[in-house]
């Protein structure tokens, strides 16, 4: 079964600084999908970003950007130019392309954003 | 707006009771999922349907059912409800289910307490 880890359950950064937030994930198969997802405060559930697994070239959506690297199985997520509006939780994902396929989450990082 | 609705947003019940939570897209989506996010836990998968008239187990799916009688709708029913239970309840949408690259989308969640 796939599994994603987020080994840090909390980061701060600078307001206007760069933050990377990490994300591994265990997996058999070798086509598959990445996700980074974003909930603020409000709880709303908002997508990021997101990385198919048969190409190399990392995507990149204004100041988020991803690290992907396929053999270590590594899923990072960079915002530069941090805004307090990035202020919320980050959780990454993976969604299998399997028949019967199951979107997993990670357990999920909280950024604050210090002023 | 399209979207997805999920009513109520928030609930007190009484161990025991039974509990039915409303899941409303107007996308036309083929695939719903239902999500309960618990600190610390991230999401875990309870219940999908990749298309009308079938669904499938998630990772925790005891104490719940589901159903899919058309497109649009996809009840989460708690029959007797407990006070690990407690949790945001999310849904979600994918317009396919299987294989695809698509991202979900989510409702605004439902706070259920259960006491």
């Amino acid at each position: 079964a796939q599994t994603v880890t987020q080994s840090q359950p909390e980061m701060s950064v600078q307001e206007a600084e760069t933050v990377t937030l990490s994300c591994t994930y265990d997996t058999s198969e070798s086509d598959y999908y990445l996700f980074w997802y974003k909930q603020p405060p409000s709880r709303q559930m908002i997508l990021v970003i997101r990385q198919e697994a048969y190409k190399q070239q990392n995507a990149t959506e204004n100041r988020f950007s991803v690290n992907f690297q396929k053999a270590a199985k590594s899923f990072s997520l960079k915002i530069s130019d941090s805004q307090l509006g990035d202020a919320a939780m980050y959780f990454c994902a993976y969604r299998s392309m399997n028949r019967d396929d199951k979107i997993i989450f990670g357990k999920g990082t909280r950024l604050h954003i210090l002023p | 707006i399209a979207g997805i609705t999920q009513a109520p947003t928030s609930q007190i019940l009484a161990a025991g009771r039974r509990m039915t939570l409303r899941c409303t897209q107007d996308m036309r989506h083929n695939a719903m999922y239902w999500y309960r996010q618990d600190l610390g836990l991230g999401l875990r998968l309870i219940h999908y349907s990749n298309t009308a008239g079938t669904t499938g187990k998630g990772e925790v799916p005891d104490g719940y059912s589901v159903s899919r009688a058309n497109t649009d709708d996809f009840p989460l029913t708690l029959a007797s409800a407990v006070p690990s239970q407690t949790s945001v309840y999310f849904c979600a949408s994918s317009p396919e289910g299987g294989i695809s690259n698509s991202p979900l989308h989510f409702g605004n969640g439902t706070r259920l307490t259960v006491t």
